[in-house]
């Protein structure tokens, strides 16, 4: 069964440091999704992303973010200068029809120092 | 503004026991709930929406727009029923509004 999947696994950072998050969404699927968990707390929503522009994005998703989807097969999130509040597990999702179920990828922990 | 609740964040129960996680929400539309399921280092994964009214291993829950809850039930838990439930609403712009997610940890 197909399945969304996110490079790094992990990755630690200097603050100030610019990060890319890699996601390669299940290949058919035309609406792309961020969201992020800080430690303990819940899942919140970032981006969402279709026909190559942002859809809508949260109050989170502030100038120092940014997604591409550089190439038709991976859905990119920069992260431009970190900060230490950015500390989370970055998890991406994927659907075909907005309508449907968003799959999710196995997530990004990202450490900033 | 939409929000959902999940007031337990650790649940504890014995294997044979019956379940309810509650989950509760806050919405000006017609909602579309989901269960979320994470297991042990793996991904998020849907385990139902209201919509289908599925029943998956074993679990069901019903959309109660009266109480604005949709509990997650399910009669005889299973020691692999052990894992972090999170409750979602799809809003707007099919953005997910995450509960906090309740820990089910099935006792043998």
């Amino acid at each position: 069964e197909p399945e969304v999947t996110q490079t790094p696994s992990h990755q630690v950072t200097q603050m100030g440091q610019e990060v890319i998050l890699r996601c390669v969404p299940i290949s058919n699927h035309l609406y792309f999704y961020w969201y992020r968990q800080i430690l303990g707390q819940k899942v919140e929503f970032l981006v969402s992303f279709y026909n190559n522009e942002i859809s809508e994005k949260s109050e989170i998703f502030d100038d120092q973010f940014s997604v591409e989807r550089p190439d038709g097969s991976n859905f990119t999130l920069k992260i431009r200068s970190t900060k230490l509040e950015d500390s989370a597990m970055y998890f991406c999702a994927s659907n075909l029809d907005s309508q449907e179920t968003q799959y999710f990828g196995p997530g990004t922990r990202l450490l900033v120092l | 503004a939409q929000r959902v609740t999940q007031p337990e964040k650790l649940l504890s129960v014995f294997k044979g026991a019956p379940v309810e996680l509650k989950c509760n929400y806050s919405y000006s539309g017609s909602p579309e709930l989901f269960w979320y399921v994470q297991y042990s280092r793996q991904r998020l994964q849907l385990l139902l929406r209201h919509i289908s009214r599925e029943s998956i291993k074993g679990f069901t829950a019903d959309l109660n727009k009266g109480e604005t809850s949709f509990h997650l039930k399910k009669p005889f838990a299973q020691e692999e029923d052990s894992a972090m439930y999170y409750c979602a609403l799809k809003g707007n712009f099919n953005k997910f509004y995450f509960g906090s997610g309740t820990k089910l940890n099935v006792k043998p």
